[in-house]
């Protein structure tokens, strides 16, 4: 079935360090959307990747994309105890629907 | 401020009662998403709408019933749930083409008795 996962479910880094999450995917995609959910909130766009595209930046955000390996990593650098939250992959694939993983919840300790 | 609003944002009710969960968007956007997300399970997508039209109704149970009556309001009409459909429903909208990001709302926290 079309479904993102993340890797890993958990993450727990302190203040400062650089948070690499992973996603792997099972169809073709058309692209692939990374979103980050706060505690109680709904989910933010962070960054979208096109199939043709292999590596995107936003400010501290670089994401990567292997349509080989079908997956893709998120890579926040200088961590700050406002980045802990949940993080997802929504794989867009022909049927123009967004399908999300189960996430990645990354702590980053002040 | 994310530019789409829902409301109630928390809900109690029962299973018999009938109750709805309303979304508006500030977006001038063209597709609505309804999403159910429960603990430890995948965002799942139950239905879109692009420029008002029902595209996709995910295998949804019938005691769902959602409502677009233009495409600045989403409705999704419930009655006769049960515990299981406990969970954070959140709505979307996106811009023209169903492959551009959604804006979510911050949802309504449901909790059935």
């Amino acid at each position: 079935s079309q479904q993102g996962e993340e890797d890993p479910q958990a993450l727990s880094i302190q203040e400062g360090e650089n948070a690499t999450m992973n996603c792997s995917y099972k169809t073709s995609i058309n692209n692939l959307q990374w979103y980050r959910q706060n505690s109680g909130r709904g989910l933010v766009h962070l960054i979208l990747i096109r199939s043709n595209e292999r590596e995107k930046h936003s400010g501290r955000l670089r994401v990567t994309l292997d349509t080989s390996k079908k997956s893709s990593s998120l890579l926040i650098t200088a961590s700050r105890a406002a980045d802990t939250a949940s993080y997802f992959c929504g794989e867009m694939g022909g049927s123009e629907k967004l399908v999300f993983g189960k996430g990645t919840k990354l702590t980053v300790n002040p | 401020e994310t530019g789409v609003t829902q409301t109630p944002r928390h809900l109690v009710m029962g299973m018999t009662n009938k109750k709805s969960l309303k979304c508006e968007q500030h977006l001038g956007h063209n597709a609505m998403y309804w999403y159910k997300q429960s603990a430890k399970k995948p965002l799942e997508l139950m239905f879109v709408y692009n420029f008002k039209e029902q595209t996709e109704n995910n295998s949804v149970p019938s005691r769902f019933s959602p409502e677009c009556p233009n495409s600045s309001h989403l409705f999704l009409h419930l009655h006769t749930l049960q515990p299981e459909d406990s969970a954070l429903y959140l709505c979307a909208s996106s811009q023209g083409d169903l492959g551009q990001p959604q804006h979510f709302g911050d949802g309504t926290r449901l909790s059935i008795l």
